[in-house]
């Protein structure tokens, strides 16, 4: 069965300091691959997502960028944090085609920049 | 581009009372339609999806959802509502790019008290 693993949990940055959130995906081959920022109140916001390795979309501008390093992995990162990046983040994959497949989500990663 | 709506960012009921979970959607083409769960500080959990078969949609842990078009709507019920489900719901729409990719309503907390 296909699984889906986001780390850390958790994570408190500073202002300024640089981010690393990754994400794998075990069981499925050429999966797209999302990441949602999810603030209080406003529902999910899709940041990127990604149709194959090294295929990244941005949906808004901002201050974070995604890469796909590999066919299951999927890692957000920033180089300089702001206040208004903090935020829960969330990884999901699909199957590569159609639209009627559902997204499958990971735990999440709480990031408070502080 | 395809949406949704949800009315209500706050549903109470009491445990055993029917649950009813609003959602309309705007969209130019037949859409495809998902509810998700989501427990405080975890993932999304996919509940059900309709995806132009029967209108009438059963999913996990006694929800369903009914389609109609005339109405644009796609509410979320539960004859029976258990302390276990209060949670955050999305509903969410494909936006039917030929790919997976949804937009999420903002959500709505179902409160249940004993």
């Amino acid at each position: 069965s296909q699984t889906i693993h986001q780390w850390p949990a958790t994570l408190v940055q500073p202002v300024g300091s640089p981010l690393s959130l990754e994400c794998t995906v075990e069981g499925t081959s050429n999966p797209n691959l999302y990441w949602y920022r999810q603030a209080a109140g406003r529902g999910l916001q899709l940041l990127f997502y990604s149709v194959g390795i090294g295929q990244i979309s941005s949906e808004v501008p901002q201050n974070l960028s995604a890469s796909r390093p590999q066919d299951r992995q999927f890692i957000l990162s920033s180089k300089k944090l702001l206040l208004s990046d903090s935020g829960f983040y969330l990884c999901a994959w699909s199957v590569p085609t159609g639209s009627n497949s559902p997204l499958h989500f990971g735990n999440g990663t709480r990031l408070t920049v502080t | 581009a395809q949406s949704v709506t949800q009315l209500g960012s706050h549903v109470s009921v009491s445990e055993g009372a029917l649950v009813l979970l609003r959602c309309n959607y705007s969209s130019s083409v037949p859409p495809y339609l998902f509810w998700y769960v989501q427990y405080p500080n975890q993932g999304l959990q996919l509940l059900l999806k309709y995806t132009s078969a029967a209108t009438l949609v059963k999913g996990i842990n006694g929800f369903e959802a009914e389609f109609k078009t005339r109405e644009t709507s796609f509410h979320l019920t539960k004859p029976s509502a258990h302390m276990s489900d209060a949670a955050e719901y999305f509903c969410a729409v494909s936006q039917n790019t030929g790919f997976q990719k949804l937009v999420f309503g903002t959500g709505t907390r179902l409160l249940v008290s004993p």
